[in-house]
């Protein structure tokens, strides 16, 4: 079955620096990949996700890149805020079959002042 | 529209009791799941449903029954309650077929095995 491996596990960063974190897949079938943003206490949100017909998706100032044929891909938060402070989950999935939803360990982003 | 609902938000159980997570939807969604979140290992699949009567097994069903006897419901049950299934438990569902449909996740449910 399919396996997401999610990269780094913390991540600190100055106010309007950018963030990157990475995911890689195992399952050459996976054609979908959600990120999702998770505050303390509260229910994991989508906040961009990529087919795999594309190679990169904008939403203002969060980015995600995928290269199918290393499979692996990212999410580029820009001009980063306080508010971005959260744990981030990246997960693949197949449009085919039973479509079950793999999430990676997760990423806690820090935003310092 | 209420999204997914899910009840109790909090329970402390004693090992070897049994207990049902409730997870309710109002979306008319065929596709709903359970997951449990523990730290440092994200959201892993306990067991997921594709629709009225169809269930299978996610990444960690041991010590889990589900069952789906109509499109808005998807109880999870503990049969003999364990501390190892301490963790927060989250619903959620969306339309079968991707397409442009997010996962809806409910509120969560913290439980807790002494």
């Amino acid at each position: 079955g399919e396996n997401v491996e999610q990269h780094p596990s913390t991540l600190s960063v100055q106010e309007g620096d950018s963030a990157v974190i990475k995911c890689t897949y195992s399952d050459s079938a996976s054609n979908y990949f959600p990120w999702y943003k998770q505050e303390l206490g509260k229910r994991p949100q989508l906040i961009i996700d990529i087919r795999s017909n594309v190679g990169e998706k904008k939403d203002q100032r969060i980015a995600v890149t995928l290269n199918k044929t290393a499979k692996h891909f990212s999410l580029h938060i820009t001009e980063t805020q306080p508010e971005d402070s959260a744990v981030y989950f990246c997960a693949a999935t197949s449009f085919q079959g039973a479509q079950k939803l793999v999430f990676g360990q997760g990423t806690r982003l820090t935003i310092n002042p | 529209n209420a999204g997914v609902t899910q009840t109790p938000k909090f329970q402390v159980l004693k090992t070897g009791q049994s207990m049902t997570l409730q997870c309710a939807q109002d979306m008319n969604h065929e596709y709903m799941s359970w997951y449990r979140q523990d730290p440092g290992m994200g959201l892993r699949l306990i067991h997921y449903s594709v629709g009225a009567g169809i269930t299978d097994q996610g990444e960690v069903p041991n010590g889990y029954n589900v069952s789906r006897s109509t499109t808005e419901d998807f109880p999870l049950r503990l049969l003999s309650a364990a501390p190892s299934q301490t963790s927060v438990y989250f619903c959620a569902s969306r339309p079968r077929g991707l397409s442009n449909q997010p996962q809806h996740f409910g509120d969560g449910t913290r439980l807790s095995i002494l």
